[in-house]
């Protein structure tokens, strides 16, 4: 069974698109994270939720907008796509928000902007 | 923000051989993370160290956490193919943070 579980795992799309990714866990964490790596592959993260709430918001385009339904679910939403958000966004949770604890990511989506 | 820088950024060593990649900041960490991430695929933790002057062993794996806490070494002996990936320290600063902080990572080939 997959623990950390992101859809879709390729997307190639066209600028000015609007598209989700998808996440979900079936570890009954509390927290859960989106990661950006660039090309450069430097892990950076973006936003982070406890219990469905938004605790990390790092200095992010507004373009980008997360919704976590669930504490299971943490969704991707990205407007107006531009060339420089080609990347790949992992999801990950943890079982709570405190430091230490271990991340477990998803397998990446791979997004490419043309 | 606190940076990590690890080096060497790129190491392509024989099957057998041994090394050391690095992790150094100017900043205290209250613990340290190493992942390991495969292509194509998502980080996957190696180790925590918490404690100045730690060192941990994972089979063919040594990590030591500096005693000053701002800096971590991870050695491997014997590297065999399987080790192939690229290697990230992660900082979680000061008590009460819970924003880990990753470095660039070394991207480690092991030639059969």
């Amino acid at each position: 069974d997959t623990a950390v579980s992101q859809t879709p795992k390729y997307l190639v799309t066209q600028m000015g698109n609007d598209k989700s990714i998808k996440c979900e866990q079936n570890l009954g964490h509390d927290t859960m994270y989106w990661y950006k790596q660039d090309s450069k592959k430097f892990l950076k993260i973006m936003f982070s939720y406890n219990n469905k709430e938004l605790i990390i918001n790092e200095t992010v385009p507004n373009r980008f907008s997360p919704k976590s339904p669930d504490k299971a679910h943490l969704n991707l939403h990205i407007n107006s796509l531009e060339l420089g958000d080609s990347a790949v966004y992992f999801c990950a949770s943890s079982q709570d928000f405190r430091g230490g604890n271990t991340i477990y990511f998803g397998e990446g989506s791979w997004l490419t902007v043309v | 923000t606190q940076l990590l820088e690890q080096s060497p950024q790129f190491l392509s060593i024989q099957e057998g051989e041994n090394l050391t990649v690095y992790c150094n900041s100017s900043s205290v960490f209250s613990s340290l993370q190493w992942y390991r991430q495969e292509p194509g695929e998502g980080p996957v933790l190696l180790v925590t160290v918490v404690t100045g002057g730690e060192v941990k062993k994972l089979k063919r794996l040594t990590f030591q956490f500096g005693d000053a806490r701002k800096d971590s070494s991870l050695h491997i002996t014997a590297a065999q193919p399987g080790d192939t990936g690229l290697y990230l320290c992660a900082g979680l600063s000061g008590a009460g943070s819970y924003q880990l902080t990753f470095g660039k990572g070394t991207k480690l080939s092991v030639i059969p």
